[in-house]
């Protein structure tokens, strides 16, 4: 069964400051999305990670794959307070295409 | 770029009662279609997965007489909670996949409230 986990569940954070969201998966796969949600909304596509090394950047957001490791990270560089959301990463799994989601990290940039 | 129509997106019923969803792709066939629910503060849990013209895949401990799903055609799948109670209030979000190098799209979601 593939299991992801997502740390930190919650971040709080300067206008201004850099920080990593970490997500660790347990079975192989190359295929990780990361999405942000906002509040009473649906989930906003932001990255698609197919292979190992991928690394995808738009705006103050970077996301990267490690598949021999199972990680893929978030950076967040210059917070703003707009990025004030939950990002979730989630990893499909191989039977059937399912997406297999993260626990989701509540980022809160104040200023 | 490709669209997933969630409808509605906010329903409020009485115990009992039961309530359809419904997702439409816009712009593209979706020969899969996933359902899932959200609570509060947590993540998306994925319920079951449809196929254009044959049985929806539940997941273990999802109740397929309760949460009906249908997916007549390849721009159409329909998600009814039959019998609906206060616990099934929740969020539900359906899902294509648009093909593996463009990842997923998702509807609007649907808040429902049993009362």
């Amino acid at each position: 069964e593939l299991k992801v986990e997502q740390n930190p569940l919650f971040l709080s954070m300067q206008e201004g400051k850099n920080y990593t969201i970490y997500c660790n998966y347990s079975t192989t796969s190359d295929r990780l999305y990361w999405y942000r949600q906002d509040p009473g909304k649906s989930l906003e596509s932001l990255f698609v990670l197919l292979s190992n090394g991928a690394v995808k950047q738009e705006g103050r957001l970077m996301a990267s794959l490690d598949t021999k490791a199972r990680l893929s990270t978030l950076h967040i560089t210059a917070a703003v307070h707009d990025l004030s959301a939950t990002y979730f990463c989630a990893v499909a799994w191989e039977y059937g295409n399912k997406l297999v989601f993260g626990a989701g990290t509540i980022l809160r940039v104040k200023s | 770029g490709a669209v997933v129509s969630q409808h509605p997106s906010r329903v409020i019923c009485k115990s009992g009662t039961s309530v359809k969803i419904e997702c439409r792709s816009l712009d593209f066939q979706a020969t899969t279609m996933f359902w899932y629910r959200q609570f509060p503060k947590q993540s998306l849990m994925l319920m079951a997965t449809s196929n254009e013209g044959s049985k929806a895949t539940y997941e273990q401990g999802v109740e397929k007489d309760k949460f009906l799903i249908n997916h007549a055609s390849l721009t159409l799948s329909t998600l009814t909670v039959t019998s609906a109670h206060p616990e099934d209030s929740s969020f539900y979000i359906c899902s294509a996949l648009l093909g593996a190098n463009y990842g997923y799209t998702f509807g609007s979601g649907t808040r429902l409230t049993v009362v």
